[in-house]
């Protein structure tokens, strides 16, 4: 179990540039979610996958953002069309569905729009 | 209806000491109040988590507080480290296990 695995760790783009980062979960894991989080808040939910089913998408995610799991295993989210407000960390979590549900966390990427 | 709110915003504790972070929430949905850590640089990692069908859970040094009528809970840390020092989210979710997590507490614990 190396945990979730999350790359590239960091990214910097320019306005109007697509952008894609990948999500590797714990293996035995059916659940992923994306998160996104700005300094000094809390993370913000995005969308979640259980298996290769997107099942939740945020009213705040705009169209620009895609996201899959095409396999049930690991995850690309892709943004499109970069926007300096689009700067943040972006966190992937998995867990194994169930009563003692846990989400898992990996480190991260940090992507800056300049 | 999907707010959590966290207080305090920072926290100073003395090595030793008790560090008390409180959330309140909204969504009477809800019914899995889990608490993470943050270092710098890394994602949340869980620490504790609480169903509302128990007022209290106690692992090790961190204990939780349920109040479900004030719809409220909180985070006690007993005999603090410095170690300890780190941003403190509380969150909240229903059946999806979709977390709306609260704004956060940087606890600092002095030697």
């Amino acid at each position: 179990d190396t945990g979730v695995s999350q790359d590239p760790r960091h990214k910097i783009t320019k306005r109007g540039q697509n952008v894609t980062f990948r999500c590797d979960p714990i293996s035995e894991h059916n659940r992923l979610y994306w998160y996104r989080q700005t300094l000094g808040q809390g993370p913000e939910f995005l969308t979640y996958f259980q298996n290769e089913a997107q099942l939740e998408k945020s009213r705040l995610l705009s169209d620009r953002f895609s996201a899959e799991r095409p396999k049930g295993s690991f995850s690309t989210l892709e943004i499109q069309r970069t926007e300096q407000g689009d700067s943040a960390m972006y966190l992937c979590a998995s867990s194994l569905q169930g009563i003692d549900e846990k989400l898992f966390f990996g480190s991260g990427t940090q992507l800056s729009v300049l | 209806q999907q707010q959590v709110k966290q207080s305090p915003q920072s926290l100073i504790v003395q090595k030793g000491g008790i560090s008390i972070i409180n959330c309140a929430y909204e969504n009477t949905a809800f019914d899995y109040f889990p608490w993470y850590q943050q270092f710098p640089g890394k994602g949340p990692a869980l620490l504790i988590a609480i169903r509302p069908d128990v007022s209290e859970k106690k692992e090790g040094r961190f204990t939780i507080s349920f109040n479900k009528s004030a719809k409220q809970f909180s985070l006690h840390i007993m005999d603090s480290q410095p170690g300890d020092s780190a941003t403190y989210f509380c969150a909240a979710s229903g059946s999806a296990r979709q977390l709306t997590f609260g704004s956060g507490t940087q606890l600092t614990v002095l030697p």
